[in-house]
């Protein structure tokens, strides 16, 4: 079983769409991070979220840590082709960098 | 591009076969942690290396095995190789200097595509 659930699984939108991904677990986690990989790449960290309620803007992306820090959600606004990628959403359990990762949203979005 | 390189970039291997693959980490990154990553699916933690001993290990058998070296490169071996070793597997560095008090960021290398026949 995931300790961390993505969904949707797929996404496939237009350019311009906006979109919501989101990242659920019944564990809390100290902190929870956001990477986007693309094909052939490992993973690269788009922000790190910490606080319960937390709110991060980056540029088009908006990320939300929740309350209780067990799910967050990533915001695109006006999607580009350039947001095309698999997101991850990976959780920290306590010190040590141990993370565990969920399995993922794939994002398509076409010009 | 983060700085951190691995080799080999694809690996064809057949069952029962041993493999290593290596990591070498960005400079000034003490800290070494390996995941597998099979198709579909988010990385998985297998363990992590600090100051050359593993420091948290995820849930892989024993024939999962590794090494961190006085320059902080890294190996992840993998004995008796079975088909469900077919995956992508990543190692990420972290710099952490004051361990366990602050937050650091994970750098990913490209992965080692491994086949297993």
């Amino acid at each position: 079983t995931q300790l961390l659930e993505q969904s949707p699984q797929f996404l496939s939108i237009q350019e311009g769409e906006n979109l919501t991904v989101y990242c659920n677990s019944s564990s809390v986690f100290s902190s929870l991070q956001w990477y986007r990989q693309e094909p052939g790449e490992g993973p690269v960290l788009l922000v790190t979220v910490v606080t319960g309620g937390e709110v991060k803007k980056l540029k088009r992306l908006t990320f939300q840590f929740g309350d209780a820090r067990k799910d967050s959600s990533l915001h695109i606004t006006a999607a580009q082709p350039g947001d095309t990628g698999l997101y991850l959403c990976a959780g920290e359990r306590g010190y040590g960098q141990n993370f565990v990762f969920g399995p993922g949203t794939r994002l398509s979005v076409l010009p | 591009e983060t700085g951190v390189t691995q080799s080999p970039t694809h690996l064809i291997k057949t069952r029962g076969q041993q493999v290593t693959l290596r990591c070498s980490s960005q400079s000034g990154h003490n800290t070494v942690s390996w995941y597998q990553q099979a198709l579909g699916q988010g990385p998985q933690f297998i363990f992590q290396y600090y100051r050359e001993e593993e420091n948290g290990r995820g849930n892989f058998p024993p024939r999962f095995s590794g090494l961190q070296f006085p320059n902080y490169s890294s190996e992840l071996n993998v004995n008796a190789l079975e088909l469900d070793d077919s995956a992508l597997y990543l190692c990420a560095s972290t710099p952490i200097s004051l361990r366990g008090f602050e937050q650091e960021t994970q750098y990913f290398g490209p992965g080692t595509r491994l086949l297993v026949l």
